[in-house]
């Protein structure tokens, strides 16, 4: 069973501060990473993709990936109240099937 | 980029009533398309995905069923829903081709009672 693993939270920190969610994945051949962010009642919304290892930075947001490691972050800085969502981490499946697997999300609060 | 429209967006169904619920997406071609569900509180469940017209591959063997009639047109059906059935629907779409960012429609919210 493929598998991404995300720690539920909440993961609570002051506003202003570095937030760092993280995700491990179990299928060694994925390539293609994603962040997205779930507001409650609201679909999915990509916010980083990331395909090689290393960081990738865009705007307030870095991706990080280790594919040795099978581990991708996602760092929020000078977090706001408004980055308060659930952060889903997804990879596509190596098998060439076009699937692609989700994580059940953390869920971050950033208090102002 | 991809825009993704889903009706409606939220629907009141009796147990035992008939579902359809649309989905289609403006901005590519020949596009891979999805459809997840969402349980209240939980992660995302891959129902169905499509790679072209007509081809349809199921995840889930349920009372679903799903359809591909044009290149971007996505249709999620049931004969007969089941209470198990509420949740979040939410459809997806990713590039031919790449690059591979999936994108998500706003949802429909189905209440089975």
């Amino acid at each position: 069973q493929k598998e991404v693993e995300q720690n539920s939270g909440p993961l609570s920190v002051p506003e202003g501060a570095i937030a760092s969610l993280n995700c491990t994945y179990s299928d060694r051949g994925s390539q293609s990473f994603f962040w997205y962010r779930q507001y409650s009642g609201k679909s999915p919304e990509l916010i980083m993709s990331i395909y090689s290892n290393g960081d990738k930075e865009d705007g307030r947001f870095t991706a990080q990936l280790n594919k040795a490691s099978q581990y991708v972050s996602l760092l929020i800085r000078d977090s706001q109240p408004s980055d308060s969502a659930t952060y889903l981490c997804a990879v596509n499946e190596a098998s060439g099937t076009y699937k692609y697997i989700f994580g059940t999300g953390t869920r971050l609060k950033v208090l102002a | 980029s991809q825009t993704i429209h889903q009706w409606p967006a939220t629907l009141v169904q009796p147990v035992g009533s008939p579902l359809s619920l649309e989905c289609t997406v403006e901005g590519t071609s020949n596009p891979n398309l999805y459809w997840y569900r969402q349980a209240a509180g939980r992660g995302l469940q891959l129902l169905f995905y499509s790679v072209g017209i007509g081809q349809i591959s199921s995840e889930v063997p349920q009372n679903l069923s799903a359809s591909r009639p044009q290149d971007r047109q996505f249709i999620l059906s049931s004969k007969k829903l089941l209470l198990s059935d509420s949740g979040f629907y939410l459809c997806a779409s990713t590039s031919a081709g790449g690059p591979y960012e999936q994108y998500f429609g706003p949802g429909t919210r189905l209440t089975v009672t």
